[in-house]
């Protein structure tokens, strides 16, 4: 199964917003509300950021939102901060006990 | 406060075996599904294999299945991988995570275990 697809990079300034999408397939993105984010700074574990398409787990901002349509899902991160520099990746259920991810995207605050 | 710790990581030759552990402390680790995912040097995440709670149901990617083994033991509450024929591209850190839903989702990750494989 290939990996979701990513832009591999994304970027703005403080504060601004970006967004990052996710393309996938009928069989995965798009079959199901089970896609999720996550961030990954540089040599470190990620960390869940959005779940089921739009959740926030406790303790992420609200500043991160998520959405779906069709097959592509999207991250949009507002209010750019320099802490939110980081690799973002999207993940998504893909049917038969599988699970997919995106290739990544390098998210750069300017 | 969920804390997982990995280890069992190491360097090994092609064609060789090493069996990654995940230590659980903080939750009730009976009830939750429990995934190993990898990221090779310089890549990205890639899901390599899940375990239901009841640990009698699991599934593997394809680039794993038949050589890798996830298993459980509660009363240790500890997870494995078992990786044997070890390949070179299978180099990369070794993260356990919970699943917090339905296959839904990864919400509490390890710090990762590496693994080198290399002549």
């Amino acid at each position: 199964q290939s990996a979701l697809t990513q832009p591999p990079s994304a970027s703005g300034s403080p504060g601004q917003s970006v967004t990052i999408s996710c393309t996938g397939t009928s069989s995965d993105v798009g079959g199901y509300n089970y896609v999720s984010w996550y961030q990954q700074h540089p040599g470190k574990a990620p960390k869940l950021m959005i779940y089921e398409v739009s959740k926030r787990p406790s303790g992420v901002p609200d500043r991160f939102s998520g959405s779906k349509s069709g097959n592509t899902a999207s991250l949009t991160v507002s209010g750019l901060q320099a802490a939110d520099e980081a690799d973002y990746y999207c993940s998504s259920y893909a049917g038969s006990n599988n699970v997919i991810f995106g290739g990544g995207t390098i998210l750069t605050v300017l | 406060q969920v804390h997982l710790v990995e280890s069992g990581g190491g360097e090994v030759q092609p064609g060789r075996s090493l069996r990654l552990s995940c230590a659980d402390s903080g939750f009730t680790f009976g009830t939750y599904g429990m995934h190993w995912v990898r990221q090779a040097p310089g890549k990205g995440l890639e899901w390599v294999a899940v375990i239901w709670y009841h640990g009698s149901n699991e599934n593997y990617a394809d680039f794993v299945r038949g050589r890798f083994t996830i298993s459980r033991d509660t009363s240790k509450k500890t997870l494995y991988l078992q990786m044997n024929s070890l390949r070179v591209e299978d180099t990369a850190v070794y993260y356990c995570a919970r699943e917090g839903g339905q296959m839904s989702h990864m919400d509490v990750w390890g710090k990762g275990t590496t693994v080198i494989v290399s002549s």
